[in-house]
């Protein structure tokens, strides 16, 4: 199984900020990775697919990086909607698994 | 516009079944495979279950397999997950997503989901 460990767990930024998230698979996934946002309550909304993909509708403040076991996930300008939990997540292999999260939390 | 709806949850014992729906409009069902994913409380996410589109081929972690059932009914835009043998550990909101088609195959990753239904496994 591959792990995914994303770190920080916890990142206190201002809005308007600069905000990198970092995500490290176990092996390699290749380009198979995605991002997530969760606010509380809610369900997980798809941010990025493939790495770098955006989702439609997603802003262009939100960009992914990446390849084979170290991916970012960057907000350029941290908006005050931005503030939730982060999950990575790879298809590469079976079971498809998540990371721990990263709250971005209000500094 | 895509809406995913589960139903089905509630409080059950240990050794329990339960089964649980996911009734889907706005896109093509049969195109698309489905999963399944819980989130315990005031955890992380985890994938339980896909199922391709037309049902033919299902996946599940070690954590349930044998245990979890996934199917859907095309005819009526449905995903199911029986589940039985319960256990304490399976208490979580369960979500279903949609995985979308990509050439021959699908892509796992879940780009629409549902609002949850709670299980709880509780003596």
């Amino acid at each position: 199984e591959i792990v995914l460990t994303q770190s920080p767990a916890t990142l206190f930024l201002s809005p308007g900020e600069r905000a990198t998230l970092s995500c490290r698979a176990s092996q390699s996934v290749s380009s198979y990775l995605a991002w997530y946002q969760q606010k509380p309550g809610q369900a997980p909304r798809l941010l990025i697919s493939e790495t770098s993909n955006r989702a439609t509708g997603i802003p262009a403040r939100f960009s992914g990086s990446g390849s084979g076991t170290d991916f970012t996930l960057t907000i350029s300008s941290l908006e005050p909607e931005d503030f939730a939990i982060y999950h990575c997540q790879q298809r590469r292999n079976w079971p498809v698994t998540f990371g721990g999260g990263t709250k971005v939390e209000i500094k | 516009e895509v809406q995913l709806v589960e139903s089905g949850g509630g409080m059950v014992q240990p050794g329990g079944s339960l089964r649980l729906s996911c009734e889907v409009s706005g896109f093509i069902f049969s195109s698309y495979a489905m999963s399944w994913v819980r989130q315990a409380p005031g955890k992380g996410l985890e994938w339980v279950s896909a199922i391709s589109g037309s049902g033919d081929n299902t996946y599940y972690p070690d954590s349930v397999k044998g245990r979890f059932t996934a199917s859907r009914d095309n005819s009526k835009n449905t995903l199911y997950l029986q589940m039985n043998s319960l256990r304490v550990e399976d208490t979580a909101l369960y979500y279903c997503a949609t995985n979308p088609p990509s050439g021959s195959g699908y892509y796992y990753y879940f780009d629409y989901w549902g609002q949850g239904t709670l299980v709880t496994v509780s003596s």
